[in-house]
């Protein structure tokens, strides 16, 4: 089973709009980044949030950690045509007391339409 | 541009062969990290080299093996290769060795089609 689910799969939003994507585990996060890929490219960092309630922004993007720490969101405010591409959560999943097991969500998808 | 560099960009091989992948880390970068993306599975991690050594291992097939060397560069020996291991093949690589506290620079990939 998917062990970080993100949603929405897709999203198409008119530039200018704001938006926001989820990820969600069911186990404790040690740990949460959030990249961005344009199809077929390399990944891109855009953040990392370790702590319960944690929150940071760059540029036009925020990410917050939700204080369970098992939910984070992206959210992007006045979309550009720039912020398209595909958005990937990824968190170091312990199991059984040893950390390295790095899971992704599926990502999501983003277009913006001019 | 992450600064991290791989080598080659695409491969075409037939089913049964054996492939190595390079990966050059950032200047700095004591870790290693091999991922594979495909369609069905998404970003899958592999294993994970610091300073030489093996540190973490994910969902690498017993067909499938790695090595840091004393430069920090890292290969990954991908063999009897079957049509499902067609993917992405990413490295990425960090200063430090746990990753939820350093963060991760990806390289752009090697796209590995296997016939």
């Amino acid at each position: 089973s998917q062990e970080l689910e993100q949603s929405p799969q897709s999203l198409i939003v008119q530039e200018g709009k704001n938006l926001t994507i989820n990820c969600t585990s069911s186990k404790t996060l040690y740990g949460l980044y959030w990249y961005k890929q344009k199809y077929g490219e390399g990944l891109i960092f855009l953040m990392m949030l370790q702590k319960g309630g944690e929150e940071k922004s760059h540029e036009k993007i925020t990410a917050k950690l939700d204080e369970k720490k098992q939910q984070s969101s992206l959210h992007i405010t006045a979309s550009q045509p720039s912020h398209a591409g595909i958005y990937l959560c990824g968190a170091d999943l312990p199991y059984g007391g040893s950390q390295g097991n790095l899971i992704f969500g599926k990502g999501t998808k983003l277009s913006v339409k001019p | 541009d992450s600064g991290v560099t791989q080598t080659p960009k695409h491969l075409i091989t037939a089913t049964g062969q054996r492939v190595t992948l390079r990966c050059s880390p950032r200047s700095g970068d004591l870790s290693v990290y091999w991922y594979q993306q495909s369609l069905d599975q998404g970003l899958q991690f592999l294993i994970q080299y610091y300073n030489g050594e093996e540190r973490a291992k994910g969902n690498i097939l017993e067909r499938f093996s790695a090595q840091q060397f004393p430069d920090l560069h890292s290969e990954l020996n991908l063999s009897s290769l079957e049509l499902g291991d067609s993917a992405l093949y990413f490295c990425a690589s960090s200063v430090g060795a746990s990753p939820i506290i350093y963060e991760q620079y990806f390289g752009p990939g090697t796209r590995l089609t296997v016939t």
